[in-house]
């Protein structure tokens, strides 16, 4: 079953612009992790960010995460017409097995 | 690239086949999650292997099954094909161990498989 759900579904905007992304999870994490998907194929890690952090930034994608509401937000400033994927969110188990639960994703177009 | 290489690319089998899929991991990593993916939904966790164990189990039934090598390669098995296994299948390595040190994986480009 999917830990949550990501919101929204799918998002157009223009290069340039920003994107957020917002992800929401059931159960107690140690990791909360976003990958992007190009066209169904592999996912490709983008930024990891553990229960203790509120904040973490790579280039120009910011993620935060809010454990007491469960949720995490992705922002992809500056967007580029490469930046047209499927994104989602991942929290890593607090158990003995470090799977991934993964949310349902949200497409993101970006138009020139 | 992430050095994570799966086969075959596509797949096609009937109802009730079975069918293996291979993975081998990034060097230096031993540990290997497979997912299954269906068409519009986030990947599915089937189970992880490390050092040739299995480590966890996602709600998958027992016709899934999987091995790992001493190289740390993985294979997945599906018996007993259903239409509904029809999905792209990913596996995913990282340097892992049995406390569960949830980093972050690195994803092969997937099977297709399709089920008729």
């Amino acid at each position: 079953s999917q830990q949550g759900e990501e919101d929204p579904q799918a998002l157009s905007i223009q290069e340039g612009e920003n994107a957020t992304m917002n992800c929401s999870y059931k159960t107690s994490i140690n990791n909360l992790q976003w990958y992007r998907q190009n066209s169904g194929r592999g996912l490709v890690h983008l930024i990891l960010i553990r229960s203790n952090e509120r904040e973490k930034h790579s280039g120009r994608l910011r993620v935060t995460l809010d454990t007491s509401k469960k949720s995490s937000s992705l922002l992809i400033t500056a967007s580029r017409a490469a930046d047209t994927a499927s994104y989602f969110c991942a929290t890593g188990d607090t158990g003995t097995a470090s799977k991934l639960t993964f949310g349902t994703g949200t497409r993101l177009q970006v138009t020139l | 690239e992430t050095g994570v290489t799966q086969s075959p690319t596509h797949l096609i089998k009937t109802r009730g086949q079975q069918v293996t899929l291979r993975c081998s991991s990034q060097s230096g990593h031993n540990t290997v999650s497979w997912y299954q993916q269906a068409l519009g939904q986030g990947p599915q966790f089937i189970f992880q292997y490390y050092r040739e164990e299995e480590n966890g189990r996602g709600n998958f039934p027992p016709r899934f099954s999987g091995l790992q090598f001493p190289n740390y390669s993985s294979e997945l098995n599906v018996n007993a094909l259903e239409l509904d296994d029809s999905a792209l299948y990913l596996c995913a390595s990282s340097l892992g161990g049995l406390a569960g040190a949830s980093g972050e994986q690195y994803f092969g480009p997937g099977t297709r498989l399709t089920v008729t």
